[in-house]
């Protein structure tokens, strides 16, 4: 079974500083990897994706994330935060053998991102 | 491209009514739909999911005479929530996906329902 672990309910950061949103995943296979964002009351807005190739992805407004297969991790990264990265981030995971079927999302993770 | 309406963004209505959701792919075929549900401060409920033409596969838990899931074309998908009650209040998320997308899935704005 596909699951998604993100360890931190809420992150907060300094605006201009570096964050990082963790999030460790469990596939049978080989997996597909997602990062997507939600402002309130809104649906899900695409990051970045991993699908193959390079282990660094880089996504929409300067994110980028890391596969690291070894360590079945996926963290979403950020040099410099803003103000208005402020959200609820979601990881989520398919395996690549699955077929059709579902993403499989964690828990979320509150950013906070403090003036 | 690879856009995902949803219809009402919101809607209130009386316990004991029925409401109707719809998920529309603007400018792609969605060969798969899916359903989600997501409580406050939660994370997305997988409902149900629906291919074009067949019948829903619904989540252990999810009661099937209560969210009737309609898939009837390959652009349209609908979420009818029968004889909603106040615990039905939700947010609910629509996302569609078609071959050769990676298997990636696109969202809908989602659908707040709010139950009186």
């Amino acid at each position: 079974a596909q699951s998604v672990a993100q360890p931190e309910d809420q992150v907060n950061v300094a605006e201009g500083n570096p964050l990082t949103v963790k999030c460790t995943y469990s596939v049978s296979g080989n997996p597909y990897l997602f990062w997507y964002v939600q402002y309130p009351n809104r649906g899900l807005q695409f990051l970045l994706k991993y699908i193959t190739g390079d282990n660094l992805v880089k996504g929409s407004y300067g994110f980028e994330a890391e596969f690291n297969k070894s360590q079945t991790s996926f963290h979403l990264k950020k040099p410099s935060a803003l103000v208005s990265d402020s959200a609820l981030y979601f990881c989520a995971v398919r395996d690549m053998m699955g077929g059709n079927t579902p993403l499989v999302f964690g828990k979320g993770t509150r950013l906070s991102v403090i003036a | 491209g690879a856009v995902v309406s949803q219809h009402p963004s919101r809607v209130i209505c009386k316990s004991g009514t029925s409401v109707k959701i719809e998920c529309r792919s603007l400018d792609f075929q969605a060969t798969t739909m899916f359903w989600y549900r997501q409580f406050p401060k939660q994370s997305l409920m997988l409902m149900a999911t629906s291919n074009e033409g067949s019948k829903a596969t619904y989540e252990q838990g999810v009661e099937k005479d209560k969210f009737l899931i309609n898939h009837a074309s390959l652009t349209l998908s609908t979420l009818t929530v029968t004889s909603a009650h106040p615990e039905d209040s939700s947010f609910y998320i629509c996302s569609a996906s078609f071959k050769g997308s990676y298997n990636e899935q696109f969202f809908g704005p989602g659908t707040r329902l709010t139950v009186l």
